[in-house]
């Protein structure tokens, strides 16, 4: 059975241009999660979705960043303007519905921003 | 809040030392506990995990107790072998609040052959 798939695996990128993440879920996975991980750090969740329905969305910093999973399944992260500061890992897990059950972590999205 | 420490790292043992990485916990409400492990270039895996106070979890070789009177949930293994070199990462779940997951900030283990 096929892992949380992410696209790309590292992206390099000057400050201000956009840039977008893609995240496949396990299959039958209705919980989606993005989470930034900075080096050294430990993940922090920026969206949970259930479904198409972003649930929780608190830590999203909407001016630059957003999301969408628009028919429940695969999910885009964006952020527009790009800042130095975004330089982080993004990853995407997945789970059965609801948040008590096991998370699926992807490998991850490596964004340098120059 | 809610929140996790862990023990700063890097911890470098020897192939077949004794293993403790530290982690206590504040959390509002009553938590379940987790270890998640990282290797290089990959997603975090979950270890094991402690739904309750005085839960053991244990997979691989590893174990971790829920303590509720120390907040704590240290990970161990009795002998490390050069393969669990990772970053290993303690995290906190409390009910409601939308099952939100907060995590430390890892502790990278080098074994050395």
């Amino acid at each position: 059975e096929a892992g949380v798939v992410q696209s790309p695996r590292y992206k390099i990128i000057e400050k201000k241009q956009p840039v977008a993440f893609w995240c496949n879920p396990i299959s039958g996975h209705n919980t989606l999660y993005w989470y930034l991980q900075n080096l050294g750090q430990g993940p922090e969740l920026l969206i949970r979705y259930e479904n198409e329905e972003a649930v929780d969305d608190s830590q999203l910093p909407k001016d630059r960043f957003s999301a969408e999973r628009l028919k429940g399944v695969d999910s885009t992260l964006k952020i527009q303007p790009a800042e130095l500061g975004d330089s982080a890992v993004y990853l995407c897990a997945s789970s059965f519905s609801g948040g008590a059950n096991e998370q699926f972590f992807g490998p991850g999205t490596r964004l340098t921003v120059l | 809040g809610n929140s996790v420490t862990q023990m700063e790292g890097p911890v470098t043992l020897s192939e077949e030392a004794f293993l403790t990485i530290n982690c206590t916990y504040t959390a509002t409400g009553y938590p379940s506990l987790f270890w998640y492990v990282q290797y290089p270039g990959e997603g975090l895996q979950l270890l094991l995990k402690a739904t309750k106070a005085d839960d053991k979890g244990s997979n691989k070789g590893f174990e971790a107790t829920y303590r509720k009177e120390t907040t704590s949930f240290h990970l161990e293994k009795g002998s490390v072998q050069v393969s669990d070199s990772a970053v290993y990462f303690c995290a906190l779940r409390v009910a409601g609040n939308f099952n939100k997951f907060y995590f430390g900030s890892g502790t990278k283990l080098n074994v050395k052959p």
